[in-house]
């Protein structure tokens, strides 16, 4: 069985461009979390998306956005590139929104410059 | 002060020791447990998942939750090269609430020969 699987791997934009990053969950998973894990600040939590929905977001600015496709696959968004941006986007699933486990991607760095 | 703490480390071991990596947090609330572990370049997995106060044992891998210190611990016995890797924290006031998982920093274990 195929896991999270993300694109692209790795990434260099500059600053002031916008960035598209695609995540598909695993097979049968409806659940989608997108995390943030900058250099010394562990993972953050972005968005969740689930049926379709967006759930629930952390504590991000509006230029990070993002949507789920029918096929529960997922895109962020991030747009007006900063610096700070700089970060591996970490995909997640679950099987449903109350699931006890969730399954993280290889997760896509990107470098802004 | 961040909701939770965790010394990032480098921790450094020789093969066969017993590890031990710990976590502390502020919020009350938290309930759900976890350990994640992550490779370099690789997205986290799960290792742990614990609720509330106690202990839970999974092959060399023992998780210890004190809730009223607000504690975790995650112990490795006989420890391996290929336990070198970064250790995450994270907790959940609920199951199934990945929007609101918490992580720490990240301990780096090396096991060395």
């Amino acid at each position: 069985e195929a896991g999270v699987t993300q694109s692209p791997t790795h990434l260099i934009k500059t600053r002031g461009q916008q960035v598209t990053l695609r995540c598909s969950p695993i097979s049968g998973h409806t659940s989608v979390y997108w995390y943030q894990q900058a250099l010394g600040l562990g993972l953050q939590f972005l968005l969740w998306y689930d049926e379709g929905e967006e759930r629930n977001r952390g504590n991000f600015p509006p230029r990070f956005s993002g949507r789920q496709f029918p096929n529960y696959s997922s895109e962020l968004n991030v747009n007006a590139l900063e610096l700070e941006d700089s970060a591996l986007y970490l995909c997640a699933s679950s099987p449903d929104r109350n699931g006890n486990t969730i399954y993280f991607g290889e997760g896509s760095w990107l470098t802004v410059v | 002060q961040k909701e939770v703490e965790q010394d990032p480390g480098p921790l450094s071991v020789p093969e066969g020791a017993i590890v031990s990596l710990n976590c502390t947090y502020s919020n009350s609330a938290f309930q759900y447990f976890m350990w994640y572990r992550q490779y370099s370049r690789k997205g986290p997995e799960l290792l742990m998942y614990t609720y509330s106060s106690g202990n839970k044992e999974d092959g060399r891998f023992t998780a210890q939750v004190d809730k009223s210190s607000k504690y975790i611990s995650l112990f490795i016995r006989d420890s391996q090269p290929s336990d070198s890797a970064t250790y995450l924290c994270a907790m959940s006031p609920f199951s199934g609430g990945y929007n609101k998982l918490i992580f720490g920093a990240g301990t780096r274990l090396a096991v060395h020969p």
